[in-house]
């Protein structure tokens, strides 16, 4: 089944522990990317990579790591986190012409928590 | 700063009525748009992806494009209860490469 897979989907923490979310899929997508959902603001991109050890920062990347070692896993690193980065996360990935030619499958979200 | 405009609503229609959904972009270079649906707790889901002005019609869907306004827009026609959702309007950059998403219109249809 092609699917797009985050770790956590929830998850509690406190200021500065430094943590990961994984995001892996099976499709072998060339794009991948992390949005985050805050209540009325839609979802807004924090990085993208359009292929292997190609990224690219979005509209929020402050506050944000990624890193793409192989074509599956994407995943997204806070370093320091803060409680103004509690949000819902999603991973997307599509083919190599990315979301402007080709619909964007998206995870099923990460439910952040920073106290 | 690329913008995307959409009434968060909630919009309200009866069963079998047709539900209209506006956004508006503020940049000329956006070359594809998209609607996506997403029920509550749920991640977003493609419905319409349109890229160049007119109608595009799938099914109860139809997709609106006037690039000279900056404008999209959703109908859904018959709308029933389970179209009940928020919709999300995107846009691409001019380079294909970003997506910007406009704040979503909560749609609820009662029967």
């Amino acid at each position: 089944e092609a699917q797009v897979t985050q770790n956590p989907r929830y998850l509690i923490t406190v200021t500065g522990k430094k943590l990961t979310v994984t995001c892996s899929q099976n499709m072998n997508h060339e794009y991948m990317s992390w949005y985050r959902q805050d209540p009325g603001l839609g979802l807004r991109q924090i990085y993208y990579s359009m292929n292997v050890e190609v990224t690219d920062k979005g509209d929020v990347p402050e506050g944000y790591k990624v890193s793409r070692k192989e074509k599956r896993n994407f995943p997204l690193i806070l370093e320091s986190p803060s409680p103004n980065q509690t949000s819902l996360y999603f991973c997307a990935s599509s083919s190599y012409r990315g979301p402007g030619n080709q619909p964007q499958h998206f995870g099923d979200g990460t439910r952040l928590s920073i106290l | 700063q690329k913008e995307v405009e959409q009434n968060s609503g909630p919009l309200s229609v009866p069963e079998g009525a047709i539900a209209s959904l506006n956004c508006t972009y503020s940049d000329r270079g956006s070359q594809s748009f998209f609607w996506y649906r997403q029920y509550s707790g749920k991640s977003p889901e493609l419905i319409m992806s349109i890229y160049s002005n007119g109608d595009k019609e799938d099914g109860r869907f139809t997709a609106q494009l006037n690039k000279a306004s900056q404008y999209v827009s959703l109908l859904i026609r018959d709308s029933q209860p389970s179209d009940s959702a928020t919709y999300l309007c995107a846009v691409t950059n001019n380079a294909g490469n970003m997506l910007t998403f406009g704040g979503g219109t909560r749609l609820m249809v009662k029967p």
